[in-house]
């Protein structure tokens, strides 16, 4: 079981769309349709913002989308703001009750 | 309201058993379908999935560390309670529990505020 492929950073200027990868394989992301996100600001714990691939729980905001395609996961923000600077995390459920989480993104609002 | 909170040594020696307990409130470690998961962070790193129990014993592990976790519910106290043998300086870390909320859900939607471990001498 490896950890999620994700990309150590990206960014983007306010107002802009910056999509987040997410890749797995066969036996999680591929199989599993249990692909959630979490963002992490400094110093606090994870915060569930997208789920089953593409659900958003209560309170997120619209902008905050996520799709999947074979064994990639990909979380999308549009309408970038300054706070959405912050760590981000994909997960998937991997089968046998375990899960694997990505390497985690970097995103900077320029 | 839901919440989770983690408690346990802050430092621990290399060799040493950890042991760290979840407590739950707002919610019972008994309600079907509620899983309550162990992830770790190591300063500046990733997060790592652990553990979890379900509300009916089940339990998963990570298959890299599954020779020294046990995890545990204790009903009476509406608690999780995770054990790590031979602890070593690679697992100082943050320690999150977060619960899993409904039968055949994937996902974590609320976290513990997280407790940090040393392992040093």
């Amino acid at each position: 079981q490896s950890a999620l492929t994700q990309p150590r950073s990206v960014s983007g200027s306010p107002r802009q769309s910056v999509t987040i990868s997410c890749t797995g394989s066969s036996s999680d992301v591929g199989r599993y349709n249990f692909v959630s996100w979490y963002q992490q600001q400094p110093g606090k714990a994870p915060k569930l913002i997208v789920y089953d691939v593409s659900k958003r729980p209560s309170g997120v905001p619209d902008r905050f989308s996520g799709s999947k395609s074979g064994n990639t996961a990909a979380l999308t923000i549009s309408g970038l703001l300054p706070e959405d600077e912050s760590d981000y995390y994909c997960c998937s459920y991997a089968g046998d009750y375990t899960w694997v989480f990505g390497g985690g993104t970097t995103l900077t609002v320029l | 309201q839901i919440t989770l909170k983690e408690s346990g040594p802050t430092l621990v020696k290399p060799t040493q058993t950890l042991t760290l307990t979840c407590t739950l409130s707002g919610f019972s470690v008994n309600t079907r379908g509620v899983g309550v998961g162990w992830i770790r962070q190591p300063p500046g790193k990733a997060l790592e999935w652990l553990a979890v129990v379900y509300w009916d014993d089940d339990v998963g592990y990570s298959p890299s560390l599954k020779n020294r976790l046990t995890i545990a519910r204790d009903p009476s106290n509406n608690q999780v309670v995770l054990t790590m043998t031979n602890m070593d300086p690679m697992d100082t870390a943050t320690y999150y529990c977060a619960r899993r909320p409904l039968v055949a859900s994937g996902y974590f939607d609320y976290w513990g505020q997280g407790t940090p471990v040393t392992v040093s001498s």
